[in-house]
């Protein structure tokens, strides 16, 4: 059963562009919700969370939304830049983890 | 934060054989976290290791597949045991800080069954 999903396999954006990557869920008892961001041949390092009782939260060029209501949430990232080229996660709690959405900016 | 170190970080392995790999944290941690992501899939929780008892494996892992040992407050090793094409996959190790909620990953292990 997976609890977390993220529908775009892959993403490509033109540097200093909006990137926009999306997760849906469907356990609603979720209290919070991270973004991870995986290079190749290493492991995810965390970006950026958000608790399950605020829609926004913004570090830097990254903002993540959260629409409760839809299930959905969402991770900005402006302006983009060529080392943001990574493969995404987002989670809901500390352990269920989407497949994974992977970015690449365009120079 | 936490450093955290994996070995092997590939190996490739006969069918029926096992390969341990190893996770070393820079820090006393109470949890540490096992993780497999096959191909094309999301990261899938196989067990939390605990020191000084036995591992709590989620559904669709069991003991005998996969043993872990937890022998110290920095250290554990999980076994994939008696191997198949099927179990090439990376294998991560994380832990994490109390009160943070964020996990702390090792480069992982890409294993690959021949």
């Amino acid at each position: 059963d997976q609890q977390v999903k993220q529908n775009s396999p892959s993403l490509s954006v033109q540097e200093g562009r909006i990137s926009i990557l999306n997760c849906d869920y469907t356990n609603s008892m979720f209290d919070y919700f991270l973004w991870y961001k995986k290079y190749p041949a290493e492991g995810p390092t965390f970006l950026i969370s958000i608790s399950s009782i605020k829609d926004k939260n913004e570090d830097g060029r990254f903002t993540v939304f959260l629409n409760k209501s839809a299930k959905h949430l969402s991770l900005h990232i402006v302006p983009s830049q060529p080392g943001d080229s990574a493969v995404y996660f987002c989670t809901g709690n500390q352990f269920y983890f989407g497949t994974g959405t992977s970015l690449t900016v365009i120079p | 934060s936490a450093v955290i170190s994996q070995k092997p970080s590939r190996d490739i392995c006969q069918r029926g054989t096992s390969l341990t790999i190893q996770c070393q944290v820079d820090s006393q941690v109470t949890m540490m976290f096992w993780y497999r992501q096959q191909p094309g899939q999301s990261l899938t929780l196989i067990a939390t290791a605990n020191q000084g008892s036995e591992a709590t494996y989620e559904s669709g892992f069991v003991i005998d597949k996969f043993p872990i040992s937890r022998p110290n407050l920095t250290f554990s090793t999980l076994t994939v045991s008696n191997l198949s094409p099927e179990d090439s996959s990376i294998y991560l190790c994380s832990v994490t800080i109390m009160g943070t909620g964020e996990l702390f990953f090792g480069e992982g292990s890409r294993l690959t069954v021949l």
